[in-house]
């Protein structure tokens, strides 16, 4: 089984600066992938970024990337010259190659200040 | 782009009532899932259908039933409401292969059973 652990309820940051929220995940799988989803006030959910585990380079997406460290079981999302509308709950996920179930962590709730 | 649409965005319901949430996608998508997501908890897999008329349990599949008669449309069913079934649901779809697994969420149903 997989299991996803947030260990930040809630994080705050002032508009430009850069912010990094925690991930780590278990898994028994040799092969998976882990994604980060924003959900906004609307609830929409969106993906923000994906990583192939047997990929070695961080995924990067604009102004976010991550930073991926295999052995530590490690997946943090930074983001760069935060933005008012970055403010959202994220949640990190994993899902296997073997299944189509994405497991989720605990959710961080983002407040970018001005 | 993949729309994810869910019946209710707000739904009320008295203890003991049946209650459905619909969810259609309009991207010939195999695979569709519900999803609870509760304060601290993140989303949890109630069910999921990886094809018309299969299903399969998720993580939290107690007090829930599913129903997927056709391809666009995943039905969730509380055969008999309880207060603790208050929460939000989300719907989601995904290929069964491509896109790097990723799912599509629709909005959210915010259901409050009194």
């Amino acid at each position: 089984a997989q299991t996803v652990t947030q260990s930040q309820p809630e994080m705050s940051v002032q508009e430009a600066e850069t912010v990094t929220l925690s991930c780590t995940y278990d898994t028994s799988e040799s092969n998976y992938y882990l994604f980060w989803y924003k959900q906004p006030p609307s609830r929409q959910m969106i993906l923000v970024i994906r990583q192939e585990a047997y990929k070695q380079q961080n995924a990067t997406e604009n102004r976010f990337s991550v930073n991926f460290q295999k052995a530590a079981k490690s997946f943090s999302l930074k983001i760069s010259d935060s933005q008012l509308g970055d403010t959202a709950m994220y949640f990190c996920a994993s899902t296997t190659t073997s299944g189509s179930r994405l497991t989720f962590g605990e959710g961080t709730q983002l407040t970018v200040n001005p | 782009d993949v729309k994810v649409t869910q019946s209710s965005r707000y739904l009320v319901k008295r203890t003991g009532e049946k209650v459905f949430l619909e969810c259609v996608q309009d991207m010939d998508h195999e695979n569709m899932f519900w999803y609870r997501q509760d304060p601290g908890l993140g989303l949890r897999l109630i069910y999921f259908s990886y094809d018309v008329k299969m299903k399969e349990k998720g993580d939290i599949p107690e007090g829930y039933s599913v129903s997927r008669e056709k391809k666009e449309r995943f039905s969730l069913i509380l055969e008999s409401a309880s207060t603790n079934q208050t929460s939000m649901y989300l719907c989601a779809s995904r290929l069964t292969s491509g896109l790097l697994y990723e799912q599509f969420f629709g909005p959210g149903t915010r259901l409050t059973v009194l």
